[in-house]
């Protein structure tokens, strides 16, 4: 069992829609972490929310928006994606503190024709 | 730069103990970290150990650290064939706030054969 709930777990989405990826903690964590994974390949970090503000962007395109509304929920928005943005999209958690290992959710299996 | 690198996969029997090892490039990093992958699933966290330790052994896992070579290895013992998934090792990129940016290796397969 993750304690990182994430949902939906697999979408299916055209070029032209908006939706939304969701993710929930309730493990007190004040950092969370978006994460994209093709397949075959480690994570590639996109985003980190550091007490709810935004701490890093890994130059990620427009298209993709992160929201922080509180300090258990992270979204991530999407809007015009492209074909090979298709990937699993996983959130992470974190407490504060140096080093303090990530704990991930199941993903979101995205989808985009 | 930071580079993680890993054997691409590791095949065993059941019963053997498995080996997986892991080098890094940055001699900064304090923390390293196994993750497990199964299909279809997210990363589950193994097993974390500090750089000044050695080595830790935590149920049928144990880590070794070689920080003068950057060598980190995870021995499975009793390998099961529910052990069967992708293994990431990751350094910890650098932290600040409450944020820990790791950088993930490239993954091995670990088979295990009944």
């Amino acid at each position: 069992d993750t304690e990182v709930t994430q949902t939906p777990k697999h979408l299916v989405m055209g070029m032209t829609n908006k939706k939304s990826l969701k993710c929930e903690q309730h493990m007190g964590h004040r950092a969370m972490y978006w994460y994209k994974q093709k397949a075959k390949k480690p994570p590639e970090l996109m985003f980190v929310y550091s007490y709810e503000k935004l701490s890093i962007n890994e130059s990620v395109p427009s298209r993709f928006s992160p929201e922080c509304p509180n300090s258990s929920l992270l979204n991530l928005h999407l809007h015009a994606l492209q074909p090979e943005d298709s990937a699993l999209y996983l959130c992470a958690s974190s407490q504060a503190g140096g080093g303090s290992p990530l704990h991930f959710g199941n993903g979101t299996r995205l989808t985009v024709t | 730069g930071e580079d993680v690198e890993q054997s691409l996969f590791l095949s065993v029997r059941e019963g053997d103990s498995s080996v997986i090892n892991c080098t890094y490039t940055d001699s900064s990093s304090t923390y390293l970290y196994w993750y497990k992958q199964e299909p279809g699933a997210g990363l589950q966290l193994l097993t974390y150990i500090f750089s000044n330790m050695d080595m830790k052994q935590d149920q049928r896992l144990t880590v070794l650290l070689n920080k003068k070579d950057k060598h980190l290895s995870l021995r499975i013992a009793d390998t099961q064939t529910g052990d069967s998934a992708i293994y990431f090792c990751a350094e910890s990129g650098g932290y600040g706030g409450a944020t820990n940016k790791l950088i993930f290796g490239t993954g091995t397969l670990l088979a295990v054969q009944p």
